[in-house]
């Protein structure tokens, strides 16, 4: 079993929609990170939270540590934000889940 | 699912000595491999991605001359760490890609310098 789950593995969505990646996690963490990757390009860091909610721009991230659960939510979603997005936690070492494939239709 | 692992895990070196570490795809050949450094409390940093048999390409405000990367196989990926300096301490991953943009992470190289 992974130490981290994320779901769906993909996604699509037309554009406009509200979209929401789901990560789930089975150790302790000191932080939870969601990064986003273009097709052949390396990663780019969107959040790192410990707690609470963080809000940047059209993307929204939330971390639940009681239920070991965080949320990443697109508003509007645009075809741009087609690319894949990755939950990392970092404890005694950085677990990565494997990722989320989206896709967004004009 | 394919395997990328990093060695050594950690690292404890003297200011001024330089520092290896290396990236391995085990079970698959890595076309791409990527460096990535977390400094405490912050996140991930792309430094640089390196592609098999050519240079590496280093985002910006990383010192090509500071961070030395070798591609030189498709299952191997070093990180040179120069003259390294107490600032230096950080946490250093590698991932790698193969035929698909999926990228393998390295479970991390802790690295501290005194």
């Amino acid at each position: 079993k992974n130490e981290v789950e994320q779901s769906p593995q993909n996604l699509t969505a037309q554009e406009g929609e509200f979209i929401t990646i789901n990560c789930s996690y089975s150790v302790g963490i000191s932080a939870l990170h969601w990064l986003q990757q273009h097709p052949g390009g390396g990663i780019v860091s969107l959040f790192m939270l410990s707690s609470g909610k963080k809000k940047h721009g059209r993307l929204i991230a939330t971390i639940n540590i009681q239920e070991k659960h965080s949320s990443l939510h697109i508003t509007a979603s645009h075809p741009r934000d087609s690319a894949v997005y990755i939950c990392a936690v970092t404890g005694n070492q950085f677990y990565f889940g494997t990722g989320t494939s989206l896709t967004v239709i004009p | 699912g394919a395997v990328v692992s990093q060695h050594p895990s950690w690292v404890i070196c003297k200011s001024g000595t330089s520092v290896k570490i290396e990236c391995r795809s085990l079970d698959f050949q890595a076309t791409t491999m990527f460096w990535y450094r977390q400094f405490p409390k912050q996140s991930l940093m792309l430094m640089a991605t390196s592609n098999e048999g050519s240079k590496a390409t280093y985002e910006q405000g990383v010192e090509k001359d500071k961070f030395l990367i070798n591609h030189a196989s498709l299952t191997l990926s070093t990180l040179t760490v120069t003259s390294a300096h107490p600032e230096d301490s950080s946490f250093y991953i590698c991932s790698a890609s193969g035929n698909t943009d999926t990228q393998y992470f390295g479970p991390g190289t802790r690295l501290t310098v005194l």
